[in-house]
Formats: C-alpha cells, sequence, structure tokens
C-alpha cells in the first residue's frame, strides 16, 4: 500500500501558482520524499525530490514540514500543460526499492 | 538517447492466447521494472530486476513471467492472457548505483493491452 495521502483533485487557475499537499506520517528517517506526474496516460515523470531541506529546480518546488510528516509541491506559475495526475511517493533515497504508487491528485489547470 | 523504448503501443488478445511484451533502454541502467495501470489507479509493480540476472516479483505477479535477456532488455510475457490482465503496462528503469542522488525512475510510452 501507499504511504502516502492526498487530495483525489484540485482545481488551479492558469498562472497562479498550484501548491498539492501530501500526508506522510509513517515516514521513516531514511526515506525521502518524491514526486512525480503522469500526463494523459503517458508515463510518469520525475519532478523533484526531497528528504528534510526544502528544495527547488525548475519545475517545481518542494516544502516538507520540520516533522517530514507532510509537504507540498508547488508549481509557482502553473500553466495548461500542468494539467496531470501527481503522484507522491516515499521511498529509501538510494538502491533500487521499486516506487509505491498510490491514486495520486488530478491537478486541472483552468484558463 | 531514446530512452525507454517498448513495444508494442497496442494489442488485442483474445482469452487464452499468449504475448511478450518488450522493453528496452539506451541509459546503461542496472535496475528495470514493470508496471500495469489500470483505469483510474495509480501505476502497480508486477516484476522487477535490481541487476542483470536477477527478477524479483512485485505486488501483482500472478500470471506474468519476466526476462532479463541482458542489461537493456527487460520482457514481460502473459502466457495465457486474461481479461483482468487488460490494462497499460509500463517499463521503467533506474540506475541506483551511478544516479543514487535522485535515484530517478524513467518510463516508457506504456503498452495499451485488451484482452477479450
Amino acid at each position: 500500500d501507499a504511504k502516502t495521502t492526498q487530495p483525489p483533485s484540485m482545481d488551479c487557475a492558469e498562472g497562479r501558482a498550484a501548491n498539492l499537499p501530501c500526508n506522510h506520517s509513517t515516514i521513516s528517517g531514511n526515506e525521502y520524499v518524491y514526486w512525480y506526474r503522469q500526463i494523459h496516460s503517458q508515463g510518469p515523470q520525475y519532478i523533484i525530490h526531497g528528504l528534510k531541506n526544502n528544495e527547488t529546480n525548475e519545475m517545481a518546488s518542494l516544502i516538507i514540514t520540520e516533522d517530514r510528516k507532510s509537504s507540498t509541491l508547488i508549481l509557482p506559475h502553473a500553466t495548461l500543460r500542468d494539467t496531470a495526475v501527481y503522484y507522491c511517493i516515499v521511498r529509501p533515497g538510494s538502491g533500487n526499492t521499486p516506487l509505491v504508487f498510490g491514486k495520486g491528485t488530478r491537478l486541472s489547470v483552468i484558463a | 538517447n531514446a530512452g525507454v523504448t517498448q513495444t508494442p503501443k497496442f494489442q488485442v488478445l483474445k482469452t487464452g492466447q499468449s504475448m511478450t511484451l518488450q522493453c528496452a533502454q539506451d541509459m546503461n541502467h542496472n535496475s528495470m521494472y514493470w508496471y500495469r495501470q489500470d483505469p483510474g489507479m495509480g501505476l502497480r509493480l508486477i516484476y522487477y530486476s535490481a541487476s542483470e540476472g536477477t527478477t524479483d516479483k512485485g505486488e501483482v505477479p500472478n500470471g506474468y513471467n519476466v526476462s532479463r535477456l541482458n542489461k537493456r532488455e527487460f520482457s514481460l510475457r502473459l502466457e495465457s492472457a486474461a481479461p483482468s490482465q487488460t490494462s497499460v503496462y509500463f517499463c521503467a528503469s533506474s540506475d541506483p548505483i551511478q544516479g543514487a542522488i535522485s535515484n530517478e525512475q524513467f518510463f516508457g510510452p506504456g503498452t495499451r493491452l485488451t484482452v477479450l
């Protein structure tokens, strides 16, 4: 079973920030938080990951609470092409442990 | 680089028929994975191969077999297809040794399989 809880769907206006929450209250000390997204039945695409510090890359920012029991993925200026299902996954940062997907959050960006 | 490629893109089978889904990666990755995705659901792991010559069962292995032919290729076989195996199948690869920082998995475009 997935170790994360996400809302099933969210809407966001184009150009606004999209904030996608994730609860992972049973996360272990060696587990990272990963975010992937899946656009219209394509293969999932890696977005970002983090352990305990906030992270930012060209796609998004990841904010992890101090107790690491929840996190938020932020798309700073959502576009229509960001419409997708977003998956929050916890797993060890090293090794080949497979990803365990939940149902994710379906983000709809609206013009 | 083509990344992860899968063949075929689409397939329709009759119940009881067999077929093999092919997957190849050109990123010199050690680990490869097979997932299935049913409508409205997340991906579920069928089998994975941590390295060439090894395979392990995932969450839903029943009805499937796999072969890690070499470092590049990882095939998934349905010996006797059933309607419950109608799904989209995704192959993925990663390299936890070279890519230990992100441990990113790269996914193929998927094979859409219908079993009548």
